[in-house]
C-alpha cells in the first residue's frame, strides 16, 4: 500500500512568489494534517482536516497560507506571497482510527521550501 | 499539552542497548506517551505508545513508572541504521478526536560502528 506522498520534494522560489504544495494521504484516511519545521526549530502543527472540513487550523501562521482538501482526498497548501521566514520543511500526515483506538499518524517525506 | 524534556543527543555503539529517557512532569490523566523516529529527509514514524507500566513491540520497549512523570524508550541491540532523531510526545491521542501531535526537540541518536 502506498504511503503518504508529497509533491514537490523541493521547491526554490523568490520572495513574493506563490508556491503550492500537494499531499496525497493514504487511501481511506479521513484525517489529514500539515506540519512544518522552520530553520532548525521544532516540528509545528499547522492544521487538521477531517475529510474536506478543517477541524483545527490553529497553527496556521497567517493569512498568506491557504489549505484546501476538495473532495476529501488530496490536499494543497498554498503560500502567497512567500516570505523568507516561510523556508523550511513542510510535512503532511494522515491517519484513521485504528482497531486499538490509537490515532497513529503516517507522515510523508516532506517538501523542502526555500524562499530566496 | 504536557511539555517533554529529553536529551539533545546520545551516542552508542552497534549491538548495545540504548535507553532514552523523557520527562513529562505535567502529564494529564488522559495523556498517552508516544515515541516517533525520524531519519534524515523523511517524515517522523511511529515507534511505540503506552499509558503505564511496560509496552513492548518488535522494535522497542517503553517503560513508564507508576507516577508517569517520565518514560524510557529502550532500543535493544542497536545498529547503524537506528541513527535517527527520536521524539517523545505526550497527549490525548488515544481517542477518536485525532488531534495534532506536539513535537519537542527530540534526541539525536548516533550509533557508531
Amino acid at each position: 500500500e502506498a504511503g503518504v506522498t508529497q509533491f514537490p520534494s523541493h521547491s526554490v522560489i523568490e520572495k513574493g512568489q506563490t508556491v503550492t504544495l500537494r499531499c496525497d494521504p493514504i487511501s481511506g484516511h479521513d484525517n489529514l494534517y500539515w506540519y512544518r519545521r522552520v530553520m532548525g526549530k521544532e516540528i509545528k502543527f499547522l492544521l487538521h482536516f477531517v475529510k474536506e472540513s478543517k477541524q483545527d487550523e490553529s497553527g496556521m501562521p497567517n493569512n498568506r497560507f491557504l489549505a484546501e482538501r476538495t473532495g476529501g482526498t488530496y490536499s494543497t497548501l498554498k503560500v502567497q506571497p512567500a516570505e523568507l521566514e516561510d523556508s523550511g520543511v513542510y510535512f503532511c500526515a494522515s491517519s484513521t482510527p485504528g482497531t486499538s483506538g490509537y490515532n497513529e499518524q503516517f507522515f510523508g517525506p516532506g517538501t523542502r521550501l526555500t524562499v530566496l | 499539552l504536557a511539555k517533554t524534556t529529553q536529551p539533545i543527543s546520545m551516542d552508542s555503539y552497534e549491538g548495545q542497548e540504548v535507553n532514552i529517557t523523557c520527562s513529562h512532569n505535567n502529564i494529564a490523566t488522559n495523556d498517552y506517551i508516544t515515541w516517533y523516529q525520524q531519519f534524515p529527509s523523511q517524515g517522523p514514524r511511529f515507534i511505540i505508545q503506552g499509558y503505564k507500566t511496560k509496552v513492548t513491540n518488535e522494535v522497542a520497549s517503553l517503560f513508564i513508572p507508576a507516577d508517569r512523570k517520565s518514560s524510557t524508550l529502550s532500543l535493544p541491540r542497536v545498529s547503524l541504521s537506528d541513527t535517527a532523531v527520536y521524539y517523545c510526545l505526550v497527549g490525548d491521542s488515544f481517542s477518536g478526536s485525532a488531534r495534532q501531535l506536539t513535537f519537542g526537540s527530540g534526541t539525536q541518536l548516533t550509533v557508531l560502528p
